[in-house]
């Protein structure tokens, strides 16, 4: 079984659209998160949640709205995509509270905006 | 901004040790050197961690120098499956993220 999984892998939609990307883990973690990566290959952390919870923004548009119905489940909607969101976007998993964690990673949403 | 420094790219024979330098001069005590790697198309793994201790696992050894300020990833026998990019990385433990830099580009070839 997939420990990180997100869906879809590749999304492509015009400009102004409304998307959504679905992440889920079994791993039994407390925090998760949601990074982007861009065209030069920088991977750059959005969002981190922990048990449903907010930790982290780091000062992403409020056009990306990341939801967490329960801690397995950290999903990201986007409204009115620009072209400049094309990336590749990657949710990840960790057990919190410990100093050395380790991040588990999905294997990635590529979203084209066109 | 990443708090790391690393070649842009390296070439490693098949067979051979791989040898990954980074440099870390402004870590703090209680930071953690983290080391993962992103294959072409597939999100990051993780390989190895340390804090002063050097550490070994299935993966791959981390020597970090005694001041701190600097560290090594070595993959014993390199394949071609280890080409990829090799992420070092500082831990702000306390904002809980991994800030991830430019890394270096490992090209194994036969």
């Amino acid at each position: 079984d997939t420990a990180v999984s997100q869906t879809p892998k590749y999304l492509v939609t015009q400009m102004g659209n409304d998307k959504s990307i679905k992440c889920e883990q079994n791993l039994g973690h407390d925090t998760m998160y949601w990074y982007k990566q861009d065209s030069k290959k920088f991977l750059k952390i959005m969002f981190s949640y922990n048990n449903k919870e907010l930790i982290i923004n780091e000062t992403v548009p409020n056009r990306f709205s990341p939801k967490s119905p329960d801690k397995a489940h950290l999903n990201l909607h986007i409204n009115s995509l620009e072209l400049g969101d094309s990336a590749v976007y990657f949710c990840a998993s960790s057990l919190e509270g410990v100093a050395n964690e380790k991040l588990f990673f999905g294997s990635g949403t590529q979203l084209s905006v066109l | 901004d990443a708090k790391t420094t690393q070649p842009t790219s390296m070439d490693c024979a098949e067979g051979r040790a791989a040898n990954l330098p980074c440099n870390h001069s402004t870590i703090s005590g209680n930071e953690y050197v983290y080391w993962y790697r992103q294959i072409h198309s597939q999100g990051p793994q993780y390989i190895i961690h340390g804090l002063k201790n050097n550490e070994t696992n299935e993966m791959a050894s981390l020597i970090i120098t005694e001041d701190r300020k600097s560290s090594t990833l070595i993959l014993p026998h390199a394949t071609l499956r280890d080409t990829a990019v090799y992420y070092c990385i500082v831990r702000v433990v306390v904002a809980d993220k991994l800030i991830f830099g430019t890394g270096t580009r490992l090209q194994v070839f036969p």
